[in-house]
């Protein structure tokens, strides 16, 4: 079972980047998927969720209007378009996976892909 | 959105030694409450969902307790892996789910 990060980076304040989530192991189009960040030293914040349908879809609001959740379940990924980066977005994020329908808690966390808004 | 307060913010503590760390919500969430372990370096951990239910591979010295508002995290017996930042999370009035700010356990 494993869940791997990509596409983080550094960028420029105001612009685009999208990470990925590349899902093994598990069943993924039975599992709700969530994205997590975490500044380094820091505490976890929560960012997004998407259920393994893509019926429903939730933001922190920190990010609301500025990110977008997404996931392939044909392809076992999940995504996450991150707009008008912001540099209190700077962060490690997680993709972490929902443990079922009726706990939501987080059962498989990848290893995190960093994020760096600067100029 | 529900806070999660947790205590104390560090502990020190001994191999061996039997610990327990706290989590209190700002209102009610039932039981729907889980710890995670975090150490350095690694991603987070699933401990306990459920107040009390140990995750697949959880060593029996960790258990869970708790409902409402007040909930802990006790650990038996410290091993050397246990030095690590917990965390409490809680899943029952989302979105947002919230994590607790952590607790360091160190030597």
């Amino acid at each position: 079972v494993q869940l791997v990060e990509s596409g983080g980076g550094l960028v420029q304040p105001g612009r685009s980047l999208r990470l990925s989530c590349a899902a093994s192991g598990f069943t993924f189009r039975d599992f709700a998927m969530n994205w997590v960040r975490q500044v380094p030293g820091k505490g976890l914040e929560w960012v997004s969720y998407v259920s393994w349908n893509s019926n429903n879809i939730h933001y922190a609001d920190s990010v609301k209007g500025r990110f977008i959740i997404s996931r392939d379940n044909a392809k076992n990924s999940l995504y996450l378009q991150m707009n008008s980066l912001r540099s209190e977005d700077t962060a490690l994020y997680y993709c972490v996976k929902d443990f079922s329908t009726w706990e939501n808690a987080f059962d498989i966390w990848g290893q995190g892909t960093m994020v760096t808004v600067s100029s | 959105e529900i806070v999660l307060t947790q205590s104390p913010a560090t502990l020190s503590v001994s191999p061996g030694e039997r610990v327990t760390l706290s989590c209190r919500a700002s209102q009610s969430i039932s039981s729907n409450l889980a710890w995670y372990q975090q150490t350095p370096g690694q991603a987070p951990r699933l401990l306990i969902y459920g107040a009390s239910t140990r995750a697949t591979g959880i060593p029996a010295r960790f258990s869970g307790s708790g409902s409402g508002t007040e909930f802990t995290l006790t650990i038996s017996s410290l091993q050397s892996e246990d030095f690590a930042v917990y965390y409490c999370q809680q899943y029952n009035n989302w979105p947002p789910y919230t994590f607790g700010q952590g607790t360091k356990l160190e030597i």
